[in-house]
């Protein structure tokens, strides 16, 4: 059985301070993971796809590296803004669409 | 374009009886994924149809179904409902397969068994 795990599972930051998370994933038979934003009241928003070895990629203040080899992705968040409190899902997808979800990591900016 | 849409969005049931819940994916998508999310897990994937087939399933019981229409909207039924099938169930509609996956979420609907 895939297990895709995250930590930490929250996080409390201030305003303007950088962060990043963890999604650690089994690193054989890797196809692609996923990032989603999942904001409270909203339904969850994918953010990027990452296949390769190596990725990285960048939207906005948001960005998020790759290691297949060693089985996990960082997502980074530079300057923190309270928008962007919500929680952060990885998932690992496969050769069919069958998403393995982590639990996710939930951040909260303090303005 | 309209998004995932899903009805309806709250939903409270009694223990031993039956729900459908419905999900109209984006226009031209015809794979839709469902998935359960209970306090402490991560969303479970339920099952995925794809042009009225369904083509990937998960670990959960034979009371949890589905099925796809021919335009591409999905109903998932639960029967003999449980107290522990209280949850957000999350549609989601897609495109591509494989690395060149990518999938859209609707709102939910959230069930409450009592």
């Amino acid at each position: 059985i895939l297990n895709v795990e995250q930590s930490p599972q929250s996080l409390h930051v201030q305003e303007g301070d950088s962060t990043n998370f963890t999604c650690s994933f089994p690193s054989s038979n890797f196809y692609a993971l996923h990032w989603y934003r999942w904001e409270t009241a909203k339904s969850p928003e994918a953010l990027f796809v990452m296949t390769l070895n190596g990725d990285e990629k960048k939207k906005g203040r948001i960005s998020a590296t790759l290691n297949t080899k060693e089985g996990y992705s960082y997502l980074y968040i530079k300057g923190s803004q309270p928008e962007d409190s919500a929680t952060y899902l990885c998932a690992l997808g496969g050769a069919t669409n069958k998403l393995i979800f982590g639990t996710g990591t939930l951040l909260a900016v303090q303005p | 374009k309209a998004g995932v849409t899903q009805t309806p969005r709250y939903l409270i049931k009694t223990r031993g009886q039956q729900v459908t819940l419905s999900c109209s994916p984006i226009s031209g998508h015809r794979s839709v994924s469902w998935y359960q999310q209970t306090p402490g897990q991560g969303l479970q994937f339920l099952f995925e149809y794809f042009s009225e087939t369904q083509r990937n399933k998960g670990n959960f019981p034979g009371r949890f179904s589905g099925r796809q229409f021919s335009n591409s909207r999905s109903e998932m039924n639960v029967s003999t409902l449980e107290l522990g099938d209280s949850a957000l169930y999350l549609c989601a509609s897609s495109v591509g397969s494989g690395t060149h996956f990518e999938q859209y979420f609707g709102p939910g609907t959230r069930l409450t068994v009592t």
